[in-house]
């Protein structure tokens, strides 16, 4: 069974960088089968986009990432698949970027294709 | 402001049917039948309920349907049961912005 688990700090300070890590289990992120994004929700809001990223092809060594245009100049996707993780940093945090932060599966290998494994999210809180 | 727009609540009686709206644009909702539909419990990730308009993921209950026309979306939850009782959030693959969402709808079963 296919677990995603997203780690890091709970707190970071404005104007900051904000970095987390997923850790994929059950299954690999270096699959040519599959996208692997991050999706934040405000407090009391609806779900955001962050980004997704593809590390299927052997050609392209530290994958394509696709990116939120509203968040794309702050935003960093990248992979490490000698530990099957994807991660996710984002500079220059304000308050806006207080959410719970999730990794999640695209089922297939596009953007277009929905998210089909979720990990539970881990509360960021942007406050000095 | 979420890209695409849903009615912040619905409800209905158990045993009825309910639907909720999802409403976007020329460029995401009405220009793809990539519209997917996850469900939220509190405090849970999001569930994949219905995706490339009315395909459901094995597991879900065929109680949960999709449809589209035009720029919009609906879900249709028929036979409305307790534990249907979830936020419920439409996403549409968008040629400008790649995955865009809807704000969310929270549905109630009185």
């Amino acid at each position: 069974q296919l677990q995603l688990h997203e780690s890091g700090p709970g707190l970071v300070k404005p104007s900051e960088t904000l970095s987390l890590t997923c850790t994929v289990s059950g299954g690999s992120i270096s699959s040519s089968d599959f996208y692997w994004g991050w999706i934040r929700q405000p407090p009391g809001k609806g779900l955001e986009w962050i980004g997704s990223i593809y590390y299927g092809d052997s050609t392209h060594h530290s994958g394509y990432a696709f990116y939120n245009p509203s968040l794309k100049s702050r935003v960093t996707i990248s992979a490490d698949t000698s530990k099957n993780q994807f991660s996710l940093r984002l500079s220059s945090v304000t308050a806006a970027d207080t959410a719970v932060y999730h990794c999640a599966r695209h089922r297939c290998t596009s953007t277009n294709c929905p998210f089909d494994y979720w990990g539970q999210g881990t509360q960021v809180t942007v406050s000095s | 402001q979420s890209a695409l727009t849903q009615p912040p609540s619905a409800s209905g009686s158990p045993g009825q049917s309910v639907t909720i709206s999802c409403t976007g644009t020329s460029n995401d909702v009405g220009a793809y039948n990539y519209v997917s539909w996850y469900q939220q419990h509190p405090g849970k990730a999001p569930k994949l309920m219905i995706y490339e308009v009315n395909k459901r993921p094995s597991g879900v209950p065929d109680r949960f349907s999709g449809s589209k026309s035009g720029n919009t979306a609906s879900l249709t939850v028929s036979g409305l049961q307790a534990e249907d009782e979830a936020d419920y959030y439409c996403s549409s693959y968008s040629a400008n912005n790649f995955v865009v969402f809807g704000g969310g709808t929270k549905l109630t079963a009185l």
